[in-house]
């Protein structure tokens, strides 16, 4: 069965630190692989995605994430993160070739403190 | 519209009520999907819409629910009999088209309804 797994329900990471969000897939063929994040009483909003080419893809608000065919995952990161990042983070794949019939992850809490 | 518009944002009804939820997509958008998202998980898709056919419904959980977009334009979804396990935030998303390549078209999403049922 095609699934996204986000293992952490929660990550927390100080102001000013790296931070990692994780995911792995189980898709066949070729997915095309998403980030989402979800502030409160907001729709989910674009981060980034992956299709072909460069296997590190950059987004919005200096986000990041680097596909690793071999691992099946697609983990997001950013360098330095801001109070401001703290918010719900979603991962989903698309099965590819047709149309977005999106696979979500359950979704990561990120907490960044001061 | 600038953006995915949907009403109502909340909606509580008790259990055995028909309910009605709207989608008013990004104008120019024809793929238009519904996605329900329950309290601690991710997004699960239901059903999608290439211009005023649904293309894919299932993910639709029973025959209880029903969506329709005449116009292709807004799109409402229907659900009869309400349960207390339909509660979830239910969610609308469109983007520019679909298939192939734009399979990896960006989806917008609006911010929900929240429906209860008590």
């Amino acid at each position: 069965a095609q699934s996204v797994a986000q293992p952490e329900d929660q990550v927390n990471v100080a102001e000013g630190n790296p931070l990692t969000v994780k995911c792995t897939y189980s898709v066949s063929g070729n997915p095309y692989l998403f980030w989402y994040v979800q502030y409160p009483n907001r729709g989910l909003q674009f981060l980034l995605k992956y299709i072909t080419g460069d296997n590190l893809v950059k987004g919005s608000y200096g986000f990041e994430a680097e596909f690793n065919k071999s691992q099946t995952s697609f983990h997001l990161k950013k360098p330095s993160a801001l109070v401001s990042d703290s918010a719900l983070y979603f991962c989903a794949v698309s099965p590819g070739g047709g149309y977005n019939k999106l696979i979500f992850g359950a979704g990561t809490r990120l907490a960044v403190h001061p | 519209g600038a953006g995915v518009s949907q009403t109502p944002s909340n909606k509580v009804t008790e259990k055995g009520k028909y309910v009605e939820l709207r989608c008013d997509p990004i104008s120019g958008h024809t793929a238009l999907y519904w996605y329900r998202q329950s309290l601690g998980q991710g997004p699960e898709f239901l059903i999608y819409f290439q211009g005023t056919g649904a293309a894919d419904d299932s993910g639709l959980p029973n025959d209880r629910f029903f969506a329709v977009r005449p116009e292709g334009s807004v799109s409402t979804l229907k659900i009869q009999r309400t349960e207390r396990g339909d509660s979830a935030v239910y969610l609308c998303a469109s983007s520019l088209t679909s298939g192939g390549i734009s399979g990896a078209n960006v989806l917008t999403f609006g911010a929900g309804s929240r429906l209860t049922v008590l």
